[in-house]
Parts: structure tokens; C-alpha cells; sequence
């Protein structure tokens, strides 16, 4: 599985939109972009996963460059419940069960 | 969906000891996954279970852990003569087949005194 790429670290404004980045210059054309977070103490919690097209759902939106070498997490409006560690993978999903690799992730902490 | 359930939530060993851990996933879910993460890391694979068949192992899963996955439904993670270096989170997934994302767990926090 590809490598991906992240800040350590980030911050963000209540209310505003938090966007992570991720590189994944390395990705091949069937790997996906998967985005989990983790609250402290807690499991990592799925967010959503891509292919080449934008996707959207409840918690935030997925926007993958053309080339698909990098993505961007946009959580619309951030909340204090938002400060996780988030994580960007990227994973071979032929019907195989290849499992997650997680890199360190980014901190992003929701300031008030 | 009640979600993948691990029990227990903390476990505090001396070195040398057994320990158990189980894992109840999701129950329309064939696939099951063990990881480890210790304080500031991501989580690492260990191991993965298609129904009840292992067909995937780690290299950090050393002859001292063993997991079971018997009726293709509940699994359990032992470590045998536990070690300070195994004090760590350990999490279960699952998920169904395909591109599915995997579910995890709150995990089980040992500790090795």
C-alpha cells in the first residue's frame, strides 16, 4: 500500500472549516483514500473513502486531486468534539482484505 | 448495529501472566482484525480473520500471542507470559467484504507491571 503524508499538527476555529491534507504521491490506480479519526482513549472512527470522484456525507466531504497524488478532509464547520487525530490511508480494495496501514496521523485541535 | 464490542475496556497484569481479550463484532460482518498501538503511534496489524480461517499474521504477532476466531463470529486475542513491551491498546475491527470500511472497537488497554 501506498505511503501517505500528513502535518503533525493543526489548528482550527470553532465554527469554521478544518481542511487536512494528505500526500499519497505513490498511490496506484486501484488503491482508495480512506479517512478515520481517533478521539483520545477511543478506537479509530471511520469518516469516509474515495476512489478518484469527490465524495460527501454526513461528517465531512473528500476532495482528491486529479492526479490522485493528494487529498483534502473538509469538515464543514468544526466543533470541539471534532479534536482527534486524523488519519489518511490509502488501500487496495480488489475483493482482497488487505488490511489498514495507519501512518501518525494529524493532531487537529478545534479551539474555542 | 451495536457496534463492535471489546471486553475487557482495561486489564492490568503482572509480567509473566496470561491474559484474554475478546472481541464481538459487528455481526453481518465476515472479517474480523487485531491491532495494536502504543501512547503516540499509529495502530499496527496484527492479525485477520475471514469467517473462522487466520489468513493473515504480522510478523508482530510473536509465538506468544495466539488468536482464535472459532465459529466465525467472536474472537479472542491471548498473550501468553506477558512482557512490559506488550503494555499497549489492543483494538478489534470488522468489516463485510469488498471495499468496506472496517469498524473498530474502544479496544482493551493492558497494562504489564
Amino acid at each position: 500500500d501506498a505511503k501517505t503524508t500528513q502535518p503533525t499538527s493543526m489548528d482550527c476555529a470553532e465554527g469554521r472549516a478544518a481542511n487536512l491534507p494528505c500526500n499519497h504521491s505513490t498511490i496506484s490506480g486501484n488503491e482508495y483514500v480512506y479517512w478515520y479519526r481517533q478521539i483520545h482513549s477511543q478506537g479509530p472512527q471511520y469518516i469516509i473513502h474515495g476512489l478518484k470522484n469527490n465524495e460527501t456525507n454526513e461528517m465531512a466531504s473528500l476532495i482528491i486531486t486529479e492526479d490522485r497524488k493528494s487529498s483534502t478532509l473538509i469538515l464543514p464547520h468544526a466543533t470541539l468534539r471534532d479534536t482527534a487525530v486524523y488519519y489518511c490511508i490509502v488501500r487496495v480494495a480488489l475483493g482482497s482484505a488487505r488490511q489498514l496501514t495507519f501512518g501518525s496521523g494529524t493532531q487537529l485541535t478545534v479551539l474555542p | 448495529d451495536t457496534g463492535v464490542s471489546q471486553d475487557p475496556r482495561h486489564k492490568i497484569t503482572k509480567r509473566g501472566q496470561n491474559v484474554t481479550f475478546r472481541c464481538d463484532p459487528i455481526s453481518e460482518h465476515n472479517r474480523l482484525y487485531w491491532y495494536r498501538q502504543t501512547l503516540g503511534q499509529g495502530p499496527e496489524f496484527l492479525t485477520y480473520f475471514q469467517n473462522e480461517a487466520q489468513l493473515e499474521k504480522s510478523r508482530l504477532l510473536s509465538d506468544r500471542f495466539s488468536a482464535e476466531r472459532p465459529k466465525g463470529s467472536f474472537s479472542t486475542l491471548e498473550i501468553q507470559r506477558t512482557e512490559q513491551g506488550d503494555s499497549a491498546m489492543y483494538l478489534c475491527a470488522s468489516s463485510s467484504e469488498g471495499i468496506s470500511p472496517l469498524h473498530f472497537g474502544n479496544g482493551t488497554r493492558l497494562t504489564v507491571t
